[in-house]
This record gives structure tokens, sequence and C-alpha cells, in this order.
């Protein structure tokens, strides 16, 4: 069974920084990784789509890596806002789709 | 465009009671999905229907009874409602391999 597994559970970093967001997974036969916001009380709005195929992908200041070999993806968020302050997810999809349980991440102005 | 919908947002049930989730999706996407989302165990897949006519158990389906009624509308039915039903239950869509949409949620509580 895919296991998902999300690192740091939550952070808390100072506005303007640069962050990472870390996403390992236990079963590299996957079609695609996909990172997620959720914001407190609402679903999910998915942030970007990696293909197995692909190694990174990037909309506006976030930039998302795949190393499938190695089963990790990382989520970088340059120059955080206040407005990013939210929980990230990632999910693969295999046979399933199978999510991690988010990094809180809250911008401190 | 709505993207995916989903009702009733909030519900209390009794142990024992019935009811039905509905979600309603207009993007014209094949694959419909039933989530539920709990403290500390992230969001687990109940059912997925991969296309009209086809239904699927996901990791923890014990329970829960799906109909992909059309190509828009996937409702999730729980029979006989338990506490440990209690949970926020999303709905997604997409196509395969790629984006998933989800719904606003449906907040459920077993007394």
């Amino acid at each position: 069974k895919q296991e998902v597994t999300q690192i740091p559970a939550a952070l808390s970093v100072p506005e303007g920084e640069n962050l990472v967001l870390n996403c390992s997974f236990t079963d590299s036969a996957i079609y695609n990784l996909q990172w997620f916001r959720q914001d407190p009380g609402k679903g999910l709005t998915s942030l970007l789509l990696i293909q197995s195929s692909q190694r990174e992908q990037t909309s506006g200041r976030l930039n998302a890596s795949l190393d499938k070999s190695s089963g990790r993806s990382t989520l970088y968020i340059a120059a955080s806002q206040p407005g990013d302050s939210a929980t990230y997810l990632c999910a693969v999809e295999g046979n399933q789709f199978y999510f991690g349980t988010g990094t809180s991440l809250t911008v401190i102005p | 465009n709505a993207g995916v919908t989903q009702t009733p947002k909030f519900q209390v049930l009794k142990t024992g009671q019935s009811m039905t989730l509905q979600c309603a999706q207009d993007m014209n996407h094949n694959s419909m999905y039933w989530y539920r989302q709990d403290p500390g165990m992230g969001l687990r897949l109940i059912y997925y229907s991969a296309s009209e006519g086809t239904t699927d158990k996901g990791e923890v389906p014990n329970g829960y009874n799906v109909s992909r009624l059309n190509k828009r509308e996937f409702s999730l039915r729980l029979e006989s409602a338990a506490p440990s039903q209690t949970s926020v239950y999303f709905c997604a869509s997409g196509t395969f391999s790629y984006e998933q949409y989800f719904g606003p949620g449906t907040r459920l509580t077993v007394t």
C-alpha cells in the first residue's frame, strides 16, 4: 500500500522568506503527483500537477519538483506572503489516489 | 460554471440513521471520487467511479455505498450511520492522470 508522508507537519516563517515543503512516497509506480492548498473549513484547490515523466512544474511563485526514483517531491514557495498561510497537501495517483496528511504553513507579517 | 457541488453542507445524524450525500460536476469529467478527511489521517478514498456506469472501492469502503447516476452525479450513501463515520466528506472529479477538482465538503456528525 502506498504511504505518503509530509514533513514538517507545521511550519511558521516570516513574510518574504523562501520555503520548501516536502512530500515522500513509498511506491514509485505513480502516474502523477499533485499539490493542493486547503484553507480552514474549505475544500482543496489544485496548485500544481507533475506527470510521472516530468521533473518539475512552475506556477507563479510556486515550483514543484518530482524525483520518482527516490520517491520525493518538493514544493518551493518564493517570497512567502501572509495569504500563503494554509495547509498544503500532496497526493499521488497510482492505482488509486493517496494523500499525505499535509503541512500547515503560517506566514507571519 | 459551478465546478463540483455537494449537498448538504452540514448534517447531524443519530446512530443507525441513513442518509445520502449528493455530488454533481459540470466539467464533463469521466472520473468522480468520494473521500473522507479526519484529523491526523489525511484524505482517504472511499469509492471512485472511473466512468459512467462503473464504481470501485477505495481504501475505506466499509459502511458506504455509491451510485454513479449519470456522468454528472455521484452519490454516497450511509445505510446505518455509526459514530466512526463522523468526518468531513469531499467529492472530487477529474480526468485520468490530470488534475482533480474538489467540492466544498460536507461536515457529518453522527451521535
